[in-house]
């Protein structure tokens, strides 16, 4: 079974705080994903990693940044977080070139992030 | 305009009805068409994917694409109250690496 797991289920951090979320699968996924999730807005592509030390901007990257040190291993890292940042974060991952046989992104189970 | 976009519902059927959710996308470089499913604070799930024109089926669920159109959908047949959740569409982007992107998904509400 592919495992895509995040390192909180919860969190509430302080305005201002540095925050780092991680993500591990065990799938030898070249490919991994930040994603948040708003009511109304569905999920938003923060970072997105196609190999080690290799990254791309998403859709919403400011006030976020990524480190891909190992390949099973994807942080998002909140500089200073901020109210605003309060959501949920759901990392992914999938194989670089779509297979027929296992296309698809594998989720974590998500963090609900709270910043006070 | 939104790179994939979706009617954010709610989509409310009754139980036993067919459910027709819908999805266009933007980029005419995409190559695989994936439906997901979100039950209330769960991760999204997958449902089905397809590559090619037409219908795919695999029970009650069959996905249709028409790149010419730039639309994908999903049918349910005979719907249950455990088919309400949300559901995502997701294609992958330009670039050849598989990079997902999603519709804001349509909430499906099945009453008995």
């Amino acid at each position: 079974d592919v495992k895509v797991t995040q390192s909180s289920r919860y969190l509430v951090k302080r305005t201002g705080e540095k925050v780092f979320l991680e993500c591990v699968q065990d799938m030898d996924h070249e490919n991994m994903f930040w994603y948040r999730q708003d009511p109304g807005l569905g999920l938003r592509l923060i970072y997105f990693s196609y190999d080690v030390k290799m990254k791309e901007k998403g859709d919403i990257p400011e006030g976020y940044s990524v480190s891909r040190e190992k390949k099973e291993r994807f942080s998002l890292i909140l500089e200073s977080a901020s109210t605003n940042q309060t959501s949920m974060y759901l990392c992914a991952s999938s194989f670089r070139r779509s297979r027929a046989r296992e296309p698809e992104a594998f989720f974590g189970q998500g963090t609900r992030l709270t910043v006070v | 305009q939104k790179e994939v976009e979706q009617n954010s519902g709610p989509l409310s059927v009754p139980e036993g009805a067919i459910a027709s959710l819908n999805c266009t996308y933007s980029d005419r470089g995409s190559q695989s068409f994936f439906w997901y499913r979100q039950y209330s604070g769960k991760s999204p799930e997958l449902i089905m994917f397809i590559y090619s024109n037409g219908d795919k089926e695999d029970g009650r669920f069959t996905a249709q694409l028409n790149k010419a159109s730039q639309y994908v959908s999903l049918l349910i047949r005979d719907s249950q109250p455990s088919d309400s959740a949300t559901y995502l569409c997701a294609v992958n982007g330009i670039g050849g690496y598989n990079k997902l992107i999603f519709g804001a998904g349509t909430r499906l509400a099945v009453h008995p």
